[in-house]
């Protein structure tokens, strides 16, 4: 009963550096979300997908990029990394045909940039 | 554009306090509404949801009620637990587009014994 895993839990990179936050669920669910929570702020939506081979940007998008190839998986990559991407980064999955159907969430990657 | 307006935290009772978090919402339309709870070092989960004016959404002893002409849906328990701290998010969402959820800065909740 998996559900939404993510890995790594942890990660601190150095600026400049990139790294791929992985993201896969087993609820066979079309749509995929990334979303990055700071402090106090809530959660804003980074990329969205709605299926395998479809993905569009967010409220936040810059500095990250998405690719969709199966229906488990969504990574979400840094390519270079900047302290404004310090965060937590949760990722969520829906079957979602409405907007009545409820996100299912990973338990998040604290990630850190020195 | 769509937002959510949570009431700020934190928010502190003793145990067995009644409990209300207010969330307003802006918006087009009629969206369905959620609270979703966040425990220490976890990913959020669905708490409740309405997906209608007047629908009450009720789960674990909390209940919210979608009130169409105030733009509302308050979170209430009669009775707290020390369990129940945890930050609550409130959030909307519409059909299309993705369904895409738009999520309040959420409420820390501290119950005391």
């Amino acid at each position: 009963n998996a559900g939404v895993t993510q890995t790594p839990k942890f990660r601190i990179l150095k600026i400049g550096q990139s790294m791929t936050l992985q993201c896969t669920q087993d609820m066979n669910h079309n749509y995929m979300y990334w979303y990055r929570q700071d402090p106090g702020m809530g959660l804003k939506l980074i990329y969205y997908s709605v299926g395998a081979g479809i993905t569009d940007k967010g409220e936040v998008p810059n500095g990250y990029n998405v690719s969709r190839s199966t229906t488990e998986d969504f990574p979400l990559r840094l390519e270079l990394a900047a302290p404004s991407q310090t965060s937590v980064y949760f990722c969520a999955s829906s079957y979602s045909r409405t907007g009545s159907q409820p996100q299912h969430f990973g338990d998040g990657t604290r990630l850190s940039i020195l | 554009g769509d937002s959510v307006t949570q009431m700020e935290g934190p928010v502190t009772l003793s145990e067995e306090a009644f409990l209300t978090i207010n969330c307003t919402y802006t918006a087009t339309g009629y969206p369905s509404l959620f609270w979703y709870v966040q425990y220490p070092g976890e990913g959020l989960q669905l708490l409740l949801k309405a997906t209608k004016a007047d629908d009450k959404g009720s789960n674990k002893g909390f209940e919210a009620t979608y009130r169409k002409e105030t733009t509302s849906f308050h979170l209430e328990k009669g009775s707290v637990q020390v369990s129940d701290s945890a930050v609550y998010f409130c959030a909307l969402s519409f059909t299309g587009g993705g369904n895409k959820l738009t999520f309040g800065t959420g409420t820390q909740l501290k119950v005391e014994l």
